[in-house]
């Protein structure tokens, strides 16, 4: 059971557009998100996170915007990079001190120079 | 800050054959996890140790993982006899119990092939 989903497997953006990478998760009682980015034969890295008492958290080029109300949530790059391209995870936990979290399937970001 | 290790970053295997896994967390880090994850998929928690101690092994398949955390350190984690439904890239990651994002670090991974 998929409680957390990311329905696009790939996006493909301009360098210096905006990216949208989007979340859903259906376990209301998911409290705090992350999201990671994987480079090919690396491990994930933590990029941003948010928690239920926000409904937008950023860092730099990164926003990440929480709705709960629809248990949806989006990680915008502003602007994006070729860098940036990587395979993007959102994960949710019911409460961060719980430490146990539900990854989505990820979503392969292309930005093209 | 040196990274979580694992070893060995590629291994193939015939199935029913065993196979093990090793992990050295980042220093000082007292939480260590085990995420399997197959292609096409998000990584999924196998196993979850406190220190030394385990918190979380509910999907682990204990009829052929194993897992093991002595002195609290280093894991090594095992899979006998393997199947090839088992070929996956398994992760390794640790955190501080009070890390200010919850955030884990992962290790590269080992990729695991059964055929």
């Amino acid at each position: 059971d998929q409680q957390v989903k990311q329905n696009s497997p790939s996006l493909s953006v301009q360098e210096g557009r905006i990216s949208i990478l989007n979340c859903d998760y259906t376990n209301s009682m998911f409290d705090y998100f992350l999201w990671y980015k994987k480079y090919p034969a690396e491990g994930p890295t933590f990029l941003i996170s948010i928690s239920s008492i926000k409904d937008k958290n950023e860092d730099g080029r990164f926003t990440v915007f929480l709705n709960k109300s629809a248990k949806h949530l989006s990680l915008h790059i502003v602007p994006s990079q070729p860098g940036d391209s990587a395979v993007y995870f959102c994960a949710a936990s019911p409460w961060p001190g719980f430490n146990k979290f539900y990854f989505g399937s990820g979503t392969k970001l292309n930005v093209k120079p | 800050e040196a990274g979580v290790a694992q070893s060995p970053r590629y291994k193939i295997i015939e199935k029913r054959q065993s196979v093990a896994f090793w992990c050295n967390p980042i220093s000082g880090h007292a939480t260590l996890y085990w995420y399997q994850q197959i292609l096409g998929q998000g990584p999924k928690l196998l196993i979850q140790f406190q220190n030394n101690g385990v918190v979380d092994d509910s999907q682990l398949p204990k009829d052929r993982f194993s897992a093991e955390r002595l002195k609290g350190v280093d894991s090594t984690l095992k899979i006998q006899p393997a199947k090839l439904e088992d070929s996956a890239v398994y992760l390794c990651a640790s955190r501080q119990t009070h890390s200010r994002n919850y955030g884990y670090t992962f290790g590269s991974g080992t990729r695991l092939t059964v055929v």
